[in-house]
């Protein structure tokens, strides 16, 4: 298994241009989460999906779209890059909500 | 809503000593608490998690934590670290009864292991 994949590893963006991450896992989980990293700041959940056709807005929602149009598939968008969107971005799945989520090993995107 | 403390934003350590990482957390109904590693470039592993039953939780690498209720704390512990026990630790909570719970991150503690 290779557990929770996410493509790419690292991408430099410039300011107001658009791009996809995306994230795959093959445990057959139902539940997939974004997250974003920042120092000092811990985790922050920006969108996440409770199955197939579904997704749901965290806490930090705003210039992000994302799509789960395959169970194993968990899109995130950037329609219009910022710099203040410069992050590390992990990807999560888990069996079901409140319970232990696999993490990827993330994406590093700098927006100039 | 459910939040968690983690007291120590960094604690440095030399090899063989011992070592707690605090975690505190408020919620005001049942929860399932977790302590995850994140290594250099690395995403997060999950170390141990505590669900219901014995209070201490043993977990990966040497690790265990005790789920205190009255003080609402889940602290984690190791007897003795390595240079390689160095990276970032995050304690999560979830509100399991609640419709949509999710796993809630403390801001980490960056372990460091000197010789």
């Amino acid at each position: 298994n290779a557990g929770v994949t996410q493509t790419p590893k690292f991408r430099v963006l410039k300011t107001g241009q658009s791009m996809t991450l995306l994230c795959a896992q093959d445990m057959n989980h139902e539940y997939m989460y974004w997250y974003r990293q920042d120092p000092g700041m811990g985790l922050r959940l920006i969108h996440y999906s409770v199955g197939e056709g579904t997704t749901a807005k965290g806490e930090v929602p705003d210039g992000y779209n994302v799509s789960r149009l395959k169970k194993q598939n968990f899109l995130l968008g950037l329609e219009s890059a910022a710099p203040s969107q410069t992050s590390v971005y992990f990807c999560a799945s888990s069996y079901n909500q409140g319970y232990e989520q696999y993490f990827g090993p993330g994406t590093r995107l700098t927006v100039t | 809503a459910q939040s968690v403390t983690q007291l120590d934003s960094q604690v440095p350590v030399f090899e063989e000593a011992p070592v707690e990482l605090r975690c505190n957390y408020s919620s005001s109904v049942s929860v399932y608490l977790f302590w995850y590693v994140q290594y250099p470039n690395q995403g997060l592993q999950l170390l141990l998690k505590y669900l219901s039953g014995s209070t201490l939780v043993k977990g990966i690498n040497g690790f265990e934590a005790e789920f205190n209720k009255s003080q609402t704390s889940f602290h984690l512990r190791k007897p003795s670290v390595h240079i390689s026990d160095t990276a970032e630790y995050f304690c999560a909570v979830s509100d399991h009864y609640t419709s949509g719970s999710r796993l809630t991150f403390g801001e980490g503690t960056q372990l460091t292991v000197n010789p």
